[in-house]
């Protein structure tokens, strides 16, 4: 079956633009996380939707936001943009709240903000 | 509060020789544990996890890990590396707290395969 599709893969952006990207979870996975990777912090926990409602945000400012539409796919949105944005945005599917079968992670979109 | 702790950043073995990549946690109440691999350019791929059944599990590609409670550790090792297990490697631990739930990964641990 399909995994995790995030699009695009790659994005250059503008200091003080917005963006949004898209993650298609697996089929019959109600649960999508969105993860932040930099060579600084590391791997960062963003948020968590299921049924279309967000259950978990971590510590990132108002800037970043996400939603879930009732397919389960969920798009996650930064508003202007900061260089230091620039990272892995990962997106991670599972079949439970609460990863009782592990999450599945896409591959990732590389964005760079210039 | 969770966290993941992974000591060394770096490691390289001989390729046949034993991979071990540590791990411990902390957790206030039983964990959820995993183990991740990312080659370059990738998103992350489950090699096991740990949800309360066997304290030993084995995953793909020859990996295994035990979990210690007494420890708090969660190592990964493998009996003989092979060239193509160079990569990354994220412990995470995962606690579903309220409503909602997350992974907290740790630094990672860089591999290198040696001929």
């Amino acid at each position: 079956k399909a995994g995790v599709t995030q699009t695009p893969r790659y994005l250059i952006k503008t200091r003080g633009q917005q963006v949004t990207l898209s993650c298609s979870p697996i089929s019959g996975h109600r649960s999508v996380s969105w993860y932040q990777q930099t060579p600084g912090q590391g791997l960062q926990f963003l948020f968590e939707y299921f049924s279309e409602t967000q259950r978990n945000k971590g510590n990132f400012p108002g800037r970043f936001s996400g939603r879930q539409f009732s397919n389960s796919r969920s798009e996650m949105n930064v508003s202007t943009l900061e260089l230091g944005d620039s990272a892995l945005y990962l997106c991670a599917s599972s079949l439970d709240l609460a990863g009782n079968y592990g999450y599945t992670f896409g591959s990732g979109t590389r964005l760079t903000v210039v | 509060a969770q966290s993941v702790t992974q000591l060394g950043s770096h490691v390289s073995v001989s390729e046949g020789a034993l991979v071990l990549l540590r791990c411990n946690y902390s957790s206030s109440v039983p964990p959820y544990l995993f183990w991740y691999v990312q080659y370059p350019n990738q998103g992350l791929q489950l090699l096991l996890k740990y949800t309360s059944a066997a304290t030993l599990v084995k995953g793909i590609n020859g990996f295994e890990a035990e979990f210690k409670k007494s420890e708090t550790s969660f190592h990964l090792t493998k009996p003989s590396a092979h060239m193509s297990d160079a990569a990354e490697y994220f412990c995470a631990v995962s606690i579903l707290t309220g409503g909602g739930n997350k992974l907290t990964f740790g630094t990672g641990t860089q591999l290198k395969v040696e001929l």
